[in-house]
């Protein structure tokens, strides 16, 4: 399709488990996002890649979380040890440029939820 | 500092009413100001976006939204409220600083009473 992708659409797994979100981008967007919607709440930023810069990832809540961006296409957000609070919904966008009149394009995300 | 408020957690209306969502911001610059919409178990869509020109914003499905700086406003309204209005609804402003944030309210979810 030409929307963004995420995979899992759900993960369950146990507490002190690794677990590895994918996202697929729009092709050709340089700018990819990484956000945390939690139960009722608001999004969250987690990470920013833009190109072949250093992505910002000052969002990311603990050293648990790290990102990356292979190739300027698809990335993998990966939480480790995770924890029950990390019950969350995470959503990846990407836009066209950085530009911050250009709207994002966001997946269907990943429900993760921790046991 | 950006931020971006919504008053109301929840707003319900009758389906043929109208639809109102507030928003305030508040931005040291002029900014960029979007209202996207979620339904369940989907990603956020855009329904539209003010950057310059023109305050009034047409959006999909109906939806427009005001700018208006002197209240640091982007109300969101629809005339008449269709069941499939149902959803989440998200607020966001983004600043021209150099910086690349966007900051997204906390929602309102919009109920449709038949």
């Amino acid at each position: 399709g030409a929307g963004v992708s995420q995979s899992p659409s759900n993960k369950v797994t146990e507490k002190g488990k690794d677990v590895e979100l994918r996202c697929d981008p729009i092709s050709g967007h340089t700018a990819l996002y990484w956000y945390r919607q939690s139960l009722g709440q608001g999004l969250e930023f987690l990470i920013y890649f833009q190109g072949n810069s250093a992505p910002d990832k000052s969002g990311l809540p603990s050293d648990r979380f790290s990102a990356e961006r292979t190739g300027g296409s698809v990335s993998t957000l990966t939480i480790q040890r995770t924890q029950q609070e990390d019950s969350a919904v995470y959503l990846c966008a990407s836009s066209s440029t950085p530009d911050r009149n250009q709207p994002q394009h966001f997946g269907d995300g990943t429900r993760l939820s921790i046991l | 500092a950006q931020s971006v408020t919504q008053l109301g957690s929840h707003v319900s209306v009758s389906e043929g009413a109208l639809v109102l969502l507030r928003c305030n911001y508040s931005s040291s610059v002029p900014p960029y100001l979007f209202w996207y919409v979620q339904y369940p178990n989907q990603g956020l869509q855009l329904l539209l976006k003010y950057t310059t020109g023109a305050t009034l914003v047409k959006g999909i499905n109906g939806f427009e939204a005001e700018f208006k700086k002197s209240e640091t406003s982007f109300h969101l309204t629809k005339p008449s409220a269709h069941m499939s209005d149902a959803a989440e609804y998200f607020c966001a402003v983004s600043e021209d600083t150099g910086g690349f944030k966007t900051i997204f309210g906390a929602g309102t979810r919009l109920f449709v009473k038949a």
